[in-house]
């Protein structure tokens, strides 16, 4: 079975400044690695995905993303915040079997301070 | 294009009152489809999924409910509401992309019990 560690409930920001939001994963299988974005009263929408391939993923909104086998790890991150990036980031994991379940975490709240 | 559609978005129940969320699919089809509950610093917990008409799986015992009745349809159910069913529930759909199981989400539907 996969777990899934975010390290931080809430991270506060100054706007322009980087961010990284930590998310580490146990699995004995090999995984697909995802990151949402939730903005307030709304559904999670897809900010990117490592499927296989390079392990820096792009996502949207400026967002990127390493897979680090060895350290289990999957952190997001992104060089300049903006006021808009004010939300809650849920990193997910599934195994690669297709009927298999998606594990959240408990999510990172984003603040981002003027 | 694909469009999932939840709802109502906001329902405040007595305790003990009787319970139906709906949500649909439109634009795919044979869908896996997903009913997810957020509480407050919890995360997201998966509570049922289906990969078929007719087939649902329960992750968790709870007083809740789920059935599919078409295929893209997905409705979540209880006969009597608990003070505990508070939250903010969220509708999925996912077909595979290059393997992996891509969620995408509802708006969600926040349920008050009081």
């Amino acid at each position: 079975a996969q777990s899934v560690t975010q390290l931080d409930s809430q991270v506060p920001v100054f706007e322009e400044a980087p961010v990284e939001l930590r998310c580490n994963y146990s699995s004995s299988v090999s995984v697909y690695l995802f990151w949402y974005v939730q903005y307030p009263n709304q559904g999670l929408q897809l900010l990117l995905k490592y499927l296989s391939g390079s392990t820096l993923v792009k996502g949207i909104n400026g967002f990127e993303a390493e897979f680090n086998k060895s350290q289990t790890s999957f952190h997001l991150r992104k060089p300049s915040v903006h006021i808009s990036d004010t939300a809650e980031y849920f990193c997910a994991v599934s195994s690669m079997n297709r009927d298999d379940k998606i594990i959240f975490g408990k999510g990172t709240r984003l603040h981002i301070l003027p | 294009s694909q469009t999932i559609h939840q709802w109502p978005a906001t329902l405040v129940q007595p305790v003990g009152s009787p319970l139906s969320l709906e949500c649909t699919v439109e634009g795919t089809s044979n869908p896996n489809l997903y009913w997810y509950r957020q509480a407050a610093g919890r995360g997201l917990q998966l509570l049922f999924y289906s990969v078929g008409i007719g087939q649902i799986s329960s992750e968790v015992p709870q007083n809740l409910s789920a059935s599919r009745p078409q295929d893209r349809q997905f409705i979540l159910s209880s006969k009597k509401l608990l003070l505990s069913d508070s939250g903010f529930y969220l509708c999925a759909w996912s077909v595979p992309v290059g393997g992996a199981n891509v969620l995408t989400f509802g708006a969600g539907s926040r349920l008050t019990v009081l």
